[in-house]
């Protein structure tokens, strides 16, 4: 079966920490990833995509940034946290066009 | 404009009612179409695809009407189980790959 995990599933970080989340998935090579936040009460905010290793993607300038280093490794990072990167953190594959997007199961995170 | 968009409710209904939710999108060039859930605190599951032909999974009633660029979901003789938010998303083809694109989703309650 196609898995995707990411981790971990809830953080708390003060302002300007770093911040490294990864996502792995298993089942499937060559996938699409997306990363994805959700604020509260909000829809689906699409951050990075990346159709292959080291291509990536940004939908949103900011202060996050995105690596693909292995194929089915993708990590959402960031230098220096700020209030407003409080949100539920979701990453994605699919096939390709014309499939569904499958998700893990995502990090909360707060920062303080 | 947004991508999609869709009527956020909320909808409280009583069990056994039928309750339709739609959705509109506004890139004609997109090619795949689904519905999914998502409960509080969760990720989003795929619900259904959609097709133009319309399909049936159940008591779930999809159509998409490519012309109006619409597409719609129909629950029939609702279940507590069904409360959730219901999130309309297209897929749309990039340069690279393909973009998922969700609406902030529509809430239902079914009440006992």
């Amino acid at each position: 079966s196609q898995t995707i995990h990411q981790w971990p599933a809830t953080l708390v970080q003060p302002v300007g920490s770093p911040l490294s989340l990864e996502c792995t998935v298993e089942g499937t090579s060559n996938p699409n990833l997306y990363w994805y936040r959700q604020a509260a009460g909000r829809g689906l905010q699409l951050l990075f995509y990346s159709v292959g290793i080291g291509q990536i993607s940004s939908e949103v300038p900011q202060n996050l940034s995105a690596s693909r280093p292995q194929d089915r490794q993708f990590i959402l990072s960031s230098k220096k946290l700020l209030l407003s990167d409080s949100g539920f953190y979701l990453c994605a594959r699919s096939r390709g066009l014309n499939t569904e997007a499958f998700f893990g199961q995502g990090t909360r995170l707060t920062v303080v | 404009r947004k991508e999609v968009e869709q009527d956020p409710g909320p909808f409280n209904v009583p069990e056994g009612a039928t309750v339709a939710f739609n959705c509109t999108y506004s890139n004609s060039a997109s090619q795949s179409f689904f519905w999914y859930r998502q409960d509080c605190r969760k990720e989003p599951k795929l619900l259904m695809s959609v097709y133009s032909s319309g399909n049936e999974d159940g008591r779930f009633t999809a159509q998409l009407n490519r012309a109006s660029q619409y597409i719609s979901l129909l629950i029939r003789d609702s279940k507590l189980s069904d409360s959730a938010t219901y999130l309309c998303v297209v897929s749309t083809p990039t340069g690279a790959g393909n973009q998922f694109y969700f609406g902030t989703g529509t809430s239902l309650t079914v009440i006992p």
